[in-house]
């Protein structure tokens, strides 16, 4: 079945460091991917998507190319700050599983000033 | 502007003891959504709602029940709770779940509910 794996966390960094969260995926057909935040005591919030191959999603200095060769959709940011400390969710929705969103467990991030 | 709105945001539970988590949106979508989030696992999917008058299982529905009141409420019910369904709630909702449109249709979440059971 479809899956999603992110790398484990927590991520620790110093303001304005360079951001990678990987995430690689399992599914038939053609997903579309999404990166989700989740900010301390809210709910989750759609950060960017890509719906097919070599698309990039890009959102508030957030990048994610869908790769689909390596079955990859690795979140990058130039230069992260202290608001972006936060819980990030990498998810797939499949062609032919009726839609459902799959997450994958989350990466949290820690952006020290 | 309200988006999802869940209630309550805190509950503690006896073993044994029910509930009904209540969820609802103002943004006329179809499809509605419960998942749990537990530490290292992500979220996994209860019970969702196509659209109104359907509901379906999820990865994990056992020892919960869901209604679609309404196109705007979906709730959960815990019929008698256990330890292990101690976790936080999210409800989300989304324009399509099925066909062309669900694809680019992102969920839109409420901020959770925190149940713990005793």
């Amino acid at each position: 079945g479809n899956s999603v794996t992110q790398m484990e966390g927590p991520v620790t960094l110093s303001e304005e460091a360079f951001l990678t969260i990987n995430c690689t995926y399992t599914a038939t057909g053609y997903p579309s991917l999404f990166w989700y935040v989740q900010y301390p005591g809210e709910g989750l919030q759609l950060l960017l998507k890509a719906t097919k191959a070599d698309d990039k999603g890009s959102n508030k200095g957030f990048e994610a190319t869908y790769r689909k060769e390596t079955t990859s959709f690795h979140l990058e940011k130039g230069s992260v700050q202290v608001s972006d400390s936060a819980v990030y969710f990498c998810a797939l929705r499949g062609s032919s599983n009726t839609g459902k969103l799959i997450f994958g467990q989350g990466t949290t991030l820690q952006v020290k000033p | 502007n309200a988006g999802v709105t869940q209630t309550p945001k805190f509950q503690v539970l006896k073993t044994g003891q029910s509930m009904t988590l209540q969820c609802a949106q103002d943004m006329n979508h179809n499809s509605m959504y419960w998942y749990r989030q537990d530490p290292g696992m992500g979220l996994r999917l209860i019970y969702y709602s196509a659209s109104e008058g359907t509901t379906d299982k999820g990865e994990v529905p056992n020892g919960y029940n869901v209604s679609r009141l309404n196109k705007r409420e979906f709730s959960l019910r815990l019929e008698s709770a256990a330890p292990s369904q101690t976790s936080v709630y999210f409800c989300a909702s989304s324009e399509a779940l099925m066909g062309q449109g669900a694809y680019n249709s992102p969920l839109h979440f409420g901020n959770g509910t925190r149940l713990t059971v005793t």
